[in-house]
C-alpha cells in the first residue's frame, strides 16, 4: 500500500540552527500539507501547497518556515532559526483531492523534532 | 473563533462493548468532517467521513453521526477490539478552506 514517508524521524538541533525535514508523498497525490504536534497537544495545520505554490498557511507558519518541492518526489519544510517552541512532531500528509472536495489526506509517520 | 474540542479525554471500555466517542465544534460554517486515529508513534490515520449534508455515516465496524443543531459529533466503534485502542480525533474543515482543525484527542483503552 502506498504511502507517505518522512526523514529523519528524530532530529535534535541547537537553537537558532537551520533545519530541513523531509516527505515522500505518494506520487500520484497533488496536494500536500504540513501539520504539527506539540507533545500532548492537538495536530495543528501549518501549510497547504497545490500546483508548486503555497495554497494556504497558518499563522503559525510565519517568515522564519518554507516549503519546497525540489523534484517530482520530495516536499520539504525549511525552519531557518529554530526555537524552543519549534520542538513538535511534523507530519506530512497528501492527498489526491482537494481538502474542501472530500479528498483523504494520508498522513507520515512524523519528523520528531528537538530544540535544544 | 474556531473550536474544535471533545467532552472527554479518555476513555476506556471492555473488549466486545461498543465505544462512543464525542467531539463539540463551534465553527457552523463547517461543512465536512473527519474522524482520525492515531496509535502511538504513528501519524493520524483517516477513519470515515461525513459532509455537513448528512446526518450519518456508516463503514465497517464504525459509524459517524453529526448534530448540526447542537455542533456535535460522535464516532460509534461496534465491538471494540484490543486494537483500536488509540487516540481519536475529529477534524473539521470549511468549505474552501485547505484547513483540517484537529480536536485535542480522546485516548481509547480498550481492556481485554
Amino acid at each position: 500500500e502506498p504511502e507517505v514517508t518522512q526523514t529523519p524521524s528524530h532530529q535534535v538541533t541547537q537553537m537558532g540552527q537551520e533545519v530541513i525535514l523531509r516527505c515522500v508523498p505518494i506520487s500520484n497525490h497533488l496536494y500536500f500539507y504540513w501539520y504539527r504536534q506539540i507533545l500532548g497537544q492537538k495536530v495543528e495545520f501549518l501549510v497547504s501547497f497545490y500546483n508548486n505554490e503555497i495554497s494556504e498557511k497558518s499563522e503559525i507558519f510565519d517568515d522564519q518556515f518554507s516549503v519546497e518541492r525540489p523534484d517530482g518526489s520530495n516536499f520539504t519544510l525549511k525552519i531557518r532559526s529554530t526555537k524552543l517552541e519549534d520542538s513538535a512532531m511534523y507530519f506530512c500528509a497528501s492527498s489526491d483531492l482537494a481538502v474542501t472536495n472530500t479528498g483523504e489526506l494520508f498522513f507520515g509517520e512524523g519528523s520528531r523534532l528537538t530544540v535544544l | 473563533g474556531e473550536s474544535v474540542g471533545l467532552h472527554l479525554p479518555t476513555l476506556s471500555v471492555q473488549e466486545g462493548d461498543n465505544s462512543i466517542i464525542n467531539c463539540a465544534y463551534s465553527n457552523s460554517a463547517s461543512d465536512y468532517f473527519i474522524w482520525y486515529k492515531q496509535e502511538s508513534g504513528k501519524g493520524p490515520q483517516f477513519i470515515i467521513d461525513i459532509r455537513s449534508n448528512m446526518d450519518k455515516r456508516q463503514g465497517q465496524r464504525v459509524t459517524v453521526l453529526l448534530n448540526k443543531t447542537v455542533k456535535h459529533l460522535s464516532l460509534q466503534i461496534a465491538a471494540t477490539q484490543p486494537g483500536d485502542s488509540a487516540v481519536y480525533f475529529c477534524a473539521e474543515n470549511q468549505g474552501g478552506s485547505e484547513k483540517l482543525v484537529f480536536g485535542k484527542g480522546t485516548k481509547l483503552t480498550v481492556n481485554p
